[in-house]
């Protein structure tokens, strides 16, 4: 079975912490994502890395950072954790072949992150 | 830009009634369309998917047609069960853009015995 894993389901933690949220894929995937998802919005990109060490910004970047060292883990960092970033967090891979056959995506179980 | 409306929710529905959730999507090249499923507590499940204008997406009874001079994908399912209570997302990624996708705002379903 296909897997994306994350690091934990419920977080919680205080204004102001560095806060690492971790993703691992299995499926040697090369395209790799991090959304947040709040209610009424949908999920929103906020970065993703479509190579070891290569990263592009989503649409909601600010505040976030992440890094990709080895091709199956994708790690999203909040610098200095804000009340504003409470939020459901989903991470998810796919392959970049560019045929449609195979361009799905998917999705980790999510990290319940609550910042107090 | 790209975009995907879907119809707001939530639904309510009983058991074996008829499901349709509208989308409609706006894209300037050629997208690939998606339904994902988020059951309670979980990530987002693939439900179907169609990649050319036409095709028809089917899975676990629920079906939608890709439509390109109306510019939807509606999501149908002729009898639903307790079990499909969950939130559904319209989706849609251009082919060599990394495959990013864009999402609509999610459709809850909530199925009554």
């Amino acid at each position: 079975d296909v897997k994306v894993t994350q690091s934990s389901r419920y977080l919680v933690k205080r204004t102001g912490e560095k806060v690492f949220l971790e993703c691992v894929q299995d499926m040697d995937h090369e395209n790799m994502f991090w959304y947040r998802q709040d209610p009424g919005l949908g999920l929103r990109l906020i970065y993703f890395s479509y190579d070891v060490k290569m990263k592009e910004k989503g649409d909601i970047p600010e505040g976030y950072s992440v890094s990709r060292e080895k091709k199956e883990r994708f790690s999203l960092i909040l610098e200095s954790a804000s009340t504003n970033q409470t939020s459901m967090y989903l991470c998810a891979s796919s392959h970049t072949t560019g045929t449609p056959s195979y361009n799905e995506q998917f999705f980790g179980p999510g990290t319940r992150l609550t910042v107090l | 830009g790209d975009s995907v409306t879907q119809m707001e929710g939530p639904v309510t529905l009983s058991e074996e009634a008829f499901l349709t959730i509208n989308c409609t999507y706006t894209a300037t090249g050629y997208p690939s369309l998606f339904w994902y499923v988020q059951y309670p507590g979980e990530g987002l499940q693939l439900l179907l998917k169609a990649t050319k204008a036409d095709d028809k997406g089917s899975n676990k009874g629920f079906e939608a047609t890709y439509r390109k001079e109306t510019t939807s994908f509606h999501l149908e399912k002729g009898s639903v069960q307790v079990s499909d209570s969950a939130v559904y997302f319209c989706a849609l990624t251009i082919s060599g853009g990394y495959n990013k996708l864009i999402f609509g705002a999610g459709t809850r379903l909530a199925v009554h015995p």
